[in-house]
């Protein structure tokens, strides 16, 4: 089966541009996650779907910041516009709770740079 | 939220050699994840373990819910254990990670 599918994989912009990053989840999983990586918070969560509907983006830093799931196979996250701040490592996850069992899986993440 | 302490920070290991890794929690969970993450950055699941104990090969855990803590043992380390291991503790769907242990294995 194929995993959590990302792209791009990497993405260099300029400040001011509009970024969008891309998420298939694994096919049959509800649930859809975004993190971001950063040497100085870690791995935080930012915002996650259940049955294509935002369930919670407490984690959402700022207004610039916006995600969307039109379908069970896709998820965007968009921002606009970029500063250098928002460099980081972005993160797709999913899981499937069919099972009962909640267990995430990780997309290889897209590495943003923004100069 | 949750707090998640992963001790100790950086491990250094020579190729062969046993080692526990920790994660405290501060809080009741619904579930625990380890995770490693490679060289090249990307987050391969190791255990899902809300409680008990697991192995898979060289690598096991062990999760004691109700005194909030778990462990990752890895036995006879090889040069690809090297990396990042990361402990994540779930509540409501959300999944709230430690700072990692940052694991270097020596040939």
């Amino acid at each position: 089966d194929a995993g959590v599918i990302q792209s791009p994989r990497h993405e260099v912009t300029e400040m001011g541009q509009e970024v969008t990053l891309r998420c298939k989840p694994i096919s049959g999983h509800d649930y859809l996650f975004w993190y971001r990586q950063t040497m100085m918070r870690g791995l935080e969560l930012l915002i996650y779907f259940n049955n294509n509907v935002p369930i919670d983006d407490s984690g959402m830093p700022e207004d610039r910041f916006s995600a969307k799931m039109p379908n069970a196979s896709f998820s965007t996250l968009k921002i606009q516009p970029s500063e250098p701040r928002d460099s980081a490592v972005y993160f797709c996850a999913s899981s499937g709770t069919g099972t009962g069992i909640n267990e995430q899986f990780f997309g290889p993440g897209t590495r943003l740079t923004v100069l | 939220g949750i707090q998640v302490e992963q001790s100790p920070p950086d491990l250094i290991l020579q190729e062969g050699a046993n080692s526990t890794l920790r994660c405290n929690f501060s809080d009741s969970v619904n579930n625990l994840q380890w995770f490693h993450q490679n060289p090249w950055g990307q987050l391969i699941n190791l255990f899902y373990i809300p409680s008990g104990t697991k192995q898979n090969g060289r690598l096991s855990a062990t999760t004691v819910a109700t005194e909030r803590y778990s462990l990752l043992y890895i036995s006879s380390s090889q040069t690809t254990d090297s990396g990042v291991y990361f402990c994540a503790v779930c509540n409501d769907y959300k999944l709230s990670f430690g700072a990692g242990t940052t694991v270097t294995v020596r040939a």
